[in-house]
């Protein structure tokens, strides 16, 4: 199993660029979901879905679109990029069985 | 509204000593609580799941226990390894679904050879 995967590693965006971070499981977890991290402020979540066709906001949705049309795919969109939105992005799954929650490599986004 | 405390901040230790982390928590309805290792630049890899039921699990040389009564997680690793060096967060499940998670900040732990 390949677990959580993200693309890209790596990405610089320029204030009002849209994008967006892809976020895949193998696992056939039902939960998905998107954390952001920041110094000082830890990990916080931004989206969430328990299932496909389902998601719901978490802490920090705002500039943030997420939708889920399988059970594998989580993508997070970027509607029009901020500096504020300079972090680490974290892809998580976990099922309800036993939820130990299994984390992607990260995205480190920048904005200028 | 869920909050997660790590205390200390930040601790060296020498090679081969034991150490507790620990973890506190504000809402005792929690359905479970993690433990995680993330190394720089890295993702976070779960270490240790507690499920609400359960008062403590334990993998090779760490052990971590809940307390939900009073709000505390601690993780104990036994005769730290220089490997060991690593941030370790906790996080209780938050509210919305029991797969959302509220983090600590963490403790970054640096063991000197």
């Amino acid at each position: 199993n390949a677990g959580v995967t993200q693309t890209p590693k790596f990405q610089v965006l320029k204030t009002g660029q849209s994008m967006t971070l892809q976020c895949a499981q193998d696992m056939n977890h039902e939960y998905m979901s998107w954390y952001r991290q920041d110094p000082g402020m830890g990990l916080r979540l931004i989206h969430y879905s328990v299932g496909a066709g389902i998601t719901d906001q978490g802490e920090v949705p705002n500039g943030y679109n997420v939708s889920r049309s399988t059970t594998e795919d989580f993508p997070l969109r970027l509607l029009s990029a901020a500096p504020s939105q300079t972090s680490v992005y974290f892809c998580a799954s976990s099922t309800t069985g036993v939820p130990r929650t299994y984390f992607g490599p990260g995205t480190r986004l920048t904005v200028t | 509204k869920q909050e997660v405390t790590q205390i200390p901040a930040a601790l060296s230790v020498p090679e081969g000593e034991n150490l507790v982390l620990n973890c506190s928590f504000t809402d005792s309805a929690i359905y479970n609580l993690q433990w995680f290792r993330q190394d720089p630049g890295k993702g976070l890899t779960s270490l240790l799941l507690i499920q609400s039921s359960q008062r403590e699990q334990t993998s090779g040389r760490l052990n971590a226990s809940l307390d939900k009564s009073s709000g505390r997680s601690t993780l104990y690793i036994a005769a730290s390894q220089p490997g060991d060096s690593a941030t370790y967060l906790c996080a209780s499940t938050g509210g919305g679904s029991q797969g959302n998670l509220i983090f600590g900040k963490g403790t970054k732990l640096s063991v000197k050879p």
